[in-house]
Formats: C-alpha cells, sequence, structure tokens
C-alpha cells in the first residue's frame, strides 16, 4: 500500500524550531517531486514547499522564506521540513505529498504543529 | 502569483443533483489544475489533474473541464459521501466551495 506518515510535530513557542519527518512506504521516493501543505485551523490549505527529486532543487512560499527549510533523503525514503523562527501563524495541520502532474495525488494523514506561549 | 477564485462559496443540493463548481484563474493556466475533495478530519484528496483528468480510483461521476482562467468541476449524480469541501490548485489553492446536503 502506497502510503506517507509524518511525524514531529507538536507545541512549541515562538521563536522555536521543529523538524517535521516524512516516511514514505509502498513506494520509492526518488523519481518523484515531493510538496509540504499546511493548513491553518478552519481554513484551506496552503503549498508551503516542495523538493525536485535529487533535492538539488526546492521552492517555497514567499511566507517562509528564510526560516524553513525542505530536503530530502532518499536511501531513506524520507522527505523533511526544518522550521525555525516560528511564528502562531504557522500552526495547522502540515501534510506531506507526492506530485503527480504537479497535483499531489498521495498525502499522508498531518501532523499538528501549534505554535504558541 | 496566481490567484484561483472558487465559486460557489456553499452549493446546497440533494443527493441525485447535479453540482457544478467553479473555479477561475488570475492568468492563463493552460490545462495545469486540479480539484481535490477533502472531508472533515482528512486529508485533500486529489480528485481530477490537468484539468479534465481523472486521479486513480475515482468515480466517472466527477468530471472536469476547462482551460486557460475558467474551469469546472461537475458532480453528476451526487452521492451521500459527495458533501465536502471541493479546492481548485495551481500552486496556490483556492479557497473551497462547500457542497451541502
Amino acid at each position: 500500500e502506497v502510503q506517507l506518515v509524518e511525524s514531529g510535530g507538536g507545541l512549541v513557542q515562538p521563536g522555536g524550531s521543529l523538524r517535521l519527518s516524512c516516511a514514505a512506504s509502498g513506494f520509492t521516493l526518488s523519481p518523484y517531486w515531493m510538496s509540504w501543505v499546511r493548513q491553518a485551523p478552519g481554513k484551506g490549505p496552503e503549498w508551503v514547499a516542495n523538493i525536485n527529486p535529487d533535492g538539488s532543487w526546492t521552492s517555497s512560499v514567499d511566507s517562509v522564506k528564510g526560516r524553513f527549510t525542505i530536503s530530502r533523503d532518499n536511501a531513506k525514503n524520507s522527505l523533511y521540513l526544518q522550521m525555525n523562527s516560528l511564528r502562531a501563524e504557522d500552526t495547522g495541520v502540515y501534510y506531506c505529498g507526492r506530485e503527480y502532474w504537479s497535483q499531489l495525488d498521495c498525502w499522508g494523514q498531518g501532523t499538528l504543529v501549534t505554535v504558541s506561549s | 502569483e496566481i490567484v484561483l477564485t472558487q465559486s460557489p462559496a456553499t452549493l446546497s443540493l440533494s443527493p441525485g443533483g447535479r453540482a457544478t463548481l467553479s473555479c477561475r484563474a488570475s492568468r492563463d493556466i493552460n490545462k495545469y489544475l486540479g480539484w481535490y475533495q477533502q472531508k472533515p478530519g482528512q486529508a485533500p484528496r486529489l480528485l481530477i489533474y490537468n484539468a479534465s483528468n481523472r486521479a486513480t480510483g475515482i468515480p466517472a461521476r466527477f468530471s472536469g473541464s476547462g482551460s486557460g482562467t475558467d474551469f469546472t468541476l461537475t458532480i453528476s449524480s451526487l452521492e451521500p459521501e459527495d458533501f465536502a469541501v471541493y479546492y481548485c490548485h495551481h500552486q496556490a489553492f483556492g479557497q473551497g466551495t462547500r457542497l451541502e446536503i
């Protein structure tokens, strides 16, 4: 079964850091572009960042540039999101997703990040 | 930056009815648009990619059309499980259409 499982979310104070992980199973990560998408409580999804298959190219939404870093380890079949200088507005459920024709055809169950003092 | 505007915000229909959801892009995006369904507590699910291609396992009652700036998702005969929130997506997501009974 094709599956993505996120981990690493939790409660963090403003200005703090978290590292999210996304483990893939049932398929090999290496040929795929991968993305992180977040969803604030009661809001729609927001694309956060993506990365090309070999990890040499990344892109992110302006609001996280300079604070969040997407990376991958194809040998471990895993995707990561390093989040620094967290703000209250970063609160939400973070999903990893597999890209297919620039859409996301496989999503994880999400991990909740809460930024609060 | 592409802005996607969905309409209507809420659509009230009955099972068996036909739903037509719209998504307008702020500039020409060719055919590169997807549609997602989201139910409470779940991740979004891809329904349509490249404007008109059904994703794996998606029933034939879901269809997409359009190109350029105007796109439509049609659900031909609503089943009870279709009542959810629908989002269009090209780089960014639209604000969503809630389909309610």
